[in-house]
């Protein structure tokens, strides 16, 4: 089975801080995505990776960044933590389109920024 | 522009009913999956379904990608299957990139 696994289910910061939120896949797959999860307005894609070192914008990049140093690792960074980026954060990797393209997810992470 | 929608937005059961959910998309698209979000939050994947039907136990699934919209069938639904199922597809020239419904909200009563 693909397995994503994203390093906290639980996490709590303080405004300004600095948060990593970690995303590890073990199926090789080449794309990995960030997306939050929000009451309303449903889930929204923040950046994805096709490849090592490759990364796009998503919808909503503002606030973020991304780094992508090892195909299994997909890292999701908040630079200053903020209050609106109190949300659910989904990880999700896939082979590439032409492969089938099912996207598989982890469990999420909730983060609250205080 | 682009769009995904579900409908009903909220479904409410008793246990060993039928439900179909349905989700209507505006163009062409190269994937299409159905998940559902269990209570704590983890998206599980459901069908991988572009195109055609399929089955695996109580849930069936048809796109009609011509017609551009797919139905989720719940048979003999169980307290089990409440939780939101979401549709997500990638347009055709979309990259990947997974553009997901609203949800419907389900809630199976014993």
């Amino acid at each position: 089975d693909v397995k994503v696994t994203q390093s906290s289910r639980y996490l709590v910061k303080r405004t300004g801080e600095k948060v990593f939120l970690e995303c590890v896949q073990d199926m090789d797959h080449e794309n990995m995505f960030w997306y939050r999860q929000d009451p309303g307005l449903g889930l929204r894609l923040i950046y994805f990776s096709y490849d090592v070192k490759m990364k796009e914008k998503g919808d909503i990049p503002e606030g973020y960044s991304v780094s992508r140093e090892k195909k299994e690792r997909f890292s999701l960074i908040l630079e200053s933590a903020s209050t609106n980026q109190t949300s659910m954060y989904l990880c999700a990797s896939s082979l590439p389109i032409e492969a089938g393209a099912i996207q598989y997810f982890g469990a999420g992470t909730r983060l609250s920024v205080l | 522009g682009i769009q995904v929608e579900q409908s009903p937005p909220d479904l409410i059961l008793q246990e060993g009913a039928n439900s179909t959910l349905r989700c209507n998309f505006s163009d062409s698209v190269n994937n299409l999956q159905w998940f559902h979000q269990n209570p704590w939050g983890q998206l599980i994947n459901l069908f991988y379904i572009p195109s055609g039907t399929k089955q695996n136990g109580r849930l069936s699934a048809t796109t009609v990608a011509t017609e551009r919209y797919s139905l989720l069938y719940i048979s003999s639904s169980q307290t089990t299957d409440s939780g939101v199922y979401f549709c997500a597809v990638v347009f055709s020239g979309g990259y990947n990139k997974l553009i997901f419904g609203a949800g419907t909200r389900l809630a199976v009563h014993p």
